[in-house]
């Protein structure tokens, strides 16, 4: 298994609602990331994690949360969002040390709408 | 922080000839660089990486050339296929981040 899958898909939410994203990866890699891509736009890092530990948080507002319940699962839980936190959520992992110079593997990503 | 660029938002290109697309970066201690490529509705896909201590670098029908003195890089598309119609993010990794800073994009289009 070579990939980083991610569910749902696509995810449309009210501003009361709590949902929750999963990103799955088992290549055996020990850091797996977060980004945010709005439109026309760069990934932008919201959250790192190495070795199921949180290791950057890009001053990300608090009603995203992230959880890593263990080194094949990312999750990135979503609370009282806002109508510009509507983007593509990309998880991706990168193989052995979070500081080695490696390519990250991305995710398809979740299209997420907050209405 | 880091500043990542690109010289041009987008490039039409005809099939078959060579693409060529630009990126500048701002931070001299950037010490490893990637280039990658997003098609619609997909994330990003690795294409190439090269460190600060080489000039120049060969995939498959991709280059890349880094120019440390002016802080540039290049991507250098050989033949280029409808298949290569995407937006490229050049990317860089600067010594002690566990991160990699995004440059805004260029959207190559192939016309046939």
């Amino acid at each position: 298994d070579t990939e980083v899958t991610q569910t749902p898909k696509h995810l449309v939410m009210g501003m009361t609602n709590k949902k929750s994203l999963k990103c799955e990866q088992h290549m055996g890699h020990r850091a797996m990331y977060w980004y945010k891509q709005k439109a026309k736009k760069p990934p932008e890092l919201m959250f790192v994690y190495s070795y199921e530990k949180l290791s950057i948080n890009e001053s990300v507002p608090s009603r995203f949360s992230p959880e890593c319940p263990n080194s094949s699962l990312l999750n990135l839980h979503l609370h009282a969002l806002q109508p510009e936190d509507s983007a593509l959520y990309l998880c991706a992992s990168k193989p052995r040390e979070v500081a080695e110079y490696n390519e990250q593997f991305f995710g398809p990503g979740t299209r997420l709408t907050v209405l | 922080g880091e500043s990542v660029g690109l010289h041009l938002p987008t490039l039409s290109v005809q099939e078959g000839d060579n693409s060529i697309i630009n990126c500048a970066y701002s931070n001299s201690a950037s010490d490893y660089f990637i280039w990658y490529k997003q098609e619609s509705g997909k994330g990003p896909q690795f294409i190439i990486d090269i460190r600060s201590n080489m000039d120049k670098r060969q995939g498959q029908r991709v280059t890349v050339l880094l120019n440390k003195t002016v802080k540039h890089l290049s991507l250098q598309i050989a033949a280029t296929q409808p298949g290569d119609s995407a937006v490229y993010f050049c990317a860089v990794y600067s010594g002690g981040y566990q991160k990699v800073t995004f440059g805004t994009g260029t959207k190559l289009q192939v016309i046939p």
